[in-house]
C-alpha cells in the first residue's frame, strides 16, 4: 500500500499522559500536514512541513503539542499532558510539491479519559 | 481574514432527491478549490476546480466554480443512502511566499431511504 499511513489507528489514554502519533506520507510528497477533526466538523489545521522544515503552526496549537519531521520523511505528533478536550481524530495528509491536492491517511482517533 | 464558508451545515433528504451544496470563499490570490467527501474515515478527493464556468462531473456528482462571485456548488442528483457523508470544501491560495489550503467546516448530508 503506497498511501499515507498513520499509527496507531486508535489510542485511549488517561488525562495527563503523553501520546505520540506517527505519520508516513507518500514517499514522493514533500509536504506533510497535521489536522485535528472533531465529530461533525471539518479538518482543523495544526501544522505543516515542507521536507523537514516546519513552515507553519496554527495559533490554536498549544505548547503541549509538538511535531517533528526529522528526515523529511515520516512525522510524529506528540501531545503532552493530554486533556479531555484533546479527544479527536488526528489526520495526517501529504501532497506533491506545488500541488494542492492532499492525500489523507486513515487518521488516529484519540480518546482521553 | 481568509475564510471558506459552506452551507448548509447539515441537510437531510430522501433517496432520489437532488441536492446542491454551497462553498463560498474570501481569499487573496485564489488558485483552486477542492471538494472532498468524508464518511467514517479520512476525506477522499472528489474534484479540483480552477476555472470558472467549467463543470466537473463524476457520475451523479458535478461541481462548478464561479470566480467572479467567489463560490462553488456541488450537485448530487438521484441521491442514494451511500451519499450520506460530510462534504468538505477547501481553497488553495497564495499567501506571501507560501501556498495555503483553508478548509470549510463541511456540510453533513444524510440521505434517508
Amino acid at each position: 500500500d503506497t498511501g499515507v499511513s498513520q499509527n496507531p489507528r486508535h489510542k485511549i489514554t488517561k488525562r495527563g499522559q503523553n501520546v505520540t502519533f506517527r505519520c508516513d506520507p507518500i514517499s514522493e510528497h514533500n509536504r506533510l500536514y497535521w489536522y485535528r477533526q472533531t465529530l461533525g466538523q471539518g479538518p482543523e489545521f495544526l501544522t505543516y512541513f515542507q521536507n523537514e522544515a516546519q513552515l507553519e503552526k496554527s495559533r490554536l496549537l498549544s505548547d503541549r503539542f509538538s511535531a517533528e519531521r526529522p528526515k523529511g520523511s515520516f512525522s510524529t505528533l506528540e501531545i503532552q499532558r493530554t486533556e479531555q478536550g484533546d479527544s479527536a481524530m488526528y489526520l495526517c495528509a501529504s501532497s506533491f510539491p506545488g500541488l494542492p491536492r492532499e492525500y489523507f491517511g486513515p487518521g488516529t482517533r484519540l480518546l482521553v479519559l | 481574514e481568509d475564510k471558506v464558508v459552506q452551507s448548509p451545515l447539515s441537510l437531510v433528504v430522501h433517496e432520489g432527491d437532488t441536492v446542491t451544496l454551497n462553498c463560498s470563499y474570501e481569499v487573496t490570490n485564489f488558485r483552486s478549490l477542492l471538494w472532498y467527501k468524508q464518511e467514517k474515515k479520512a476525506p477522499t478527493f472528489l474534484f479540483m476546480l480552477t476555472s470558472s464556468g467549467i463543470e466537473k462531473k463524476s457520475g451523479r456528482l458535478s461541481s462548478i466554480l464561479d470566480k467572479k462571485e467567489l463560490f462553488s456548488i456541488l450537485n448530487i442528483t438521484a441521491t442514494q443512502t451511500g451519499d450520506s457523508a460530510i462534504y468538505l470544501c477547501a481553497v488553495y491560495y497564495n499567501a506571501g511566499n507560501n501556498r495555503k489550503l483553508i478548509w470549510g467546516l463541511g456540510t453533513s448530508l444524510a440521505v434517508n431511504p
